[in-house]
């Protein structure tokens, strides 16, 4: 599938690194989304972009920093992460209508782990 | 904000029978309610989905159904086979780009 892709698939940083998570969807969408997946929890929303302007953050720790430059593309920029920052980082995309709630589509996900 | 609780966890069935994975939701605004089934190492992806002006939505061996009154919703899958052993995810939304996800249940379908 190539819809929505992820680089890299897998990561191993530091907690003094400085990494940049990619995400691109070829799918026409207008709505881009960061997740969270740890073990046993819920998937978590972190970010949410919607043409291109951040529409939510749940929240997150500012070792988390959003960037969306256009409509297909999504970055996750993380610096001086935790270990329990170590998860499953999922990007997702959606039609972004604005009208009826959308469906989204979800990319590979990139394994995250911070020694 | 929306509160999802996911049940069971874990559900093991004897290929051919019948699963049942069950939803609730806090929240009455919630309009839209998808079903993920995320395999091992794999991404989740959309199964089925309902929306709240319909009770009841099928596709082949899969089904969902939908309670407003009771704020549930279910999958429901028959003649399991060994593919369908994944892990499971509901979410409710009531607009805005907010998914609200459950703890996910592991399926097992034992051949």
């Amino acid at each position: 599938e190539t819809g929505v892709t992820q680089t890299p698939r897998h990561l191993v940083m530091g907690m003094t690194n400085k990494k940049s998570l990619k995400c691109e969807q070829h799918l026409g969408h207008n709505a881009m989304y960061w997740y969270k997946q740890s073990a046993k929890k819920p998937l978590e929303l972190m970010f949410v972009y919607n043409f291109k302007e951040q529409t939510e953050n749940n929240s997150v720790p500012s070792r988390f920093s959003p960037e969306c430059p256009n409509s297909s593309h999504l970055f996750l920029h993380l610096h001086t992460l935790q270990p329990e920052d170590s998860a499953l980082y999922l990007c997702a995309s959606s039609p972004g209508s604005g009208g009826a709630v959308d469906t989204q589509y979800f990319g590979p996900g990139t394994r995250l782990t911070v020694l | 904000g929306e509160n999802v609780e996911q049940h069971p966890s874990t559900l093991s069935v004897q290929e051919g029978d019948s699963a049942v994975i069950k939803c609730t939701y806090s929240d009455s605004a919630s309009n839209y309610f998808p079903w993920y089934k995320q395999e091992l190492g794999k991404r989740p992806q959309l199964i089925i989905d309902i929306r709240s002006n319909v009770g009841e939505k099928k596709d082949q061996r899969i089904a969902v159904t939908l309670n407003k009154t009771a704020k549930h919703f279910s999958l429901h899958i028959t003649e399991t086979q060994p593919e369908d052993s994944a892990v499971y995810f509901c979410a409710a939304s009531y607009g805005g780009n907010q998914f609200y996800f459950g703890t996910g249940t592991s399926l097992t379908v034992i051949p």
